[in-house]
């Protein structure tokens, strides 16, 4: 069991649809992060959190909206999304996003858009 | 531009021999260099962190070295046993982007009996 919780595991959803993914983590951890992976292919940063800032936007689309409530949970808000947004997303948290930290990961949402 | 660069897709060894794992990098400055292993259908698991002013660094039958002239960071697993299967990314932590990971593509071991 991994220490970063996402939920759901899997979601399909139709282009005009609105869903949110859900990630929590319980470490005291300051920095999370949003990371997107296709098949085959590495994880690529979408978004890093910084003691509840948004520190980095690696010019993403604006269909896909970070929210980060409190320290513990990030959330991705997504609407209107294409097929080619269909991947596993990820999300991983570190002590503080400064300095050189492990990151931990989630186990992912599977996203299906139809 | 910017490369990161693992030595090969795929790589097949026998049980109990050394695995070798290569990541190389272009046109980075990176403060320090993270391997991580990422079994199918699960998220990145952390295994090793090395810092560019450190040279190797071992846990267990795992062993990394780092060499900021080469550009170059090896990984290898000794002993391997088939559990040791997955893939293995290595990635680079960038001082001028918040230290947020940039990954290499992988290498997907395979251990055989």
């Amino acid at each position: 069991d991994t220490e970063v919780t996402q939920t759901p595991k899997h979601l399909v959803m139709g282009m005009t649809n609105k869903k949110s993914l859900k990630c929590e983590q319980h470490m005291g951890h300051r920095a999370m992060y949003w990371y997107k992976q296709k098949a085959k292919k590495p994880p690529e940063l979408m978004f890093v959190y910084s003691y509840e800032k948004l520190s980095i936007n690696e010019s993403v689309p604006s269909r896909f909206s970070p929210e980060c409530p409190n320290s513990s949970l990030l959330n991705l808000h997504l609407h209107a999304l294409q097929p080619e947004d269909s991947a596993l997303y990820l999300c991983a948290s570190s002590l503080t996003g400064v300095g050189n930290q492990p990151q931990h990961f989630g186990d992912g949402t599977r996203l299906s858009i139809l | 531009s910017q490369k990161i660069e693992q030595n090969s897709e795929a790589l097949n060894i026998q049980e109990g021999k050394t695995a070798t794992l290569t990541c190389n990098y272009t046109n980075y400055s990176p403060a320090y260099l993270q391997w991580y292993r990422q079994d199918p259908g699960r998220g990145p698991v952390f295994l090793l962190l090395i810092r560019e002013n450190e040279k190797e660094k071992r846990k267990e039958r795992l062993k990394v070295t780092f060499d900021t002239t080469l550009k170059q960071s090896l990984f290898h697993i000794t002993a391997s046993q088939p559990a040791d299967s997955a893939t293995y990314l290595c990635a680079l932590g960038l001082l001028n982007s918040g230290y947020a990971l940039n990954f290499g593509k992988g290498t997907s071991l395979l251990v055989t009996p």
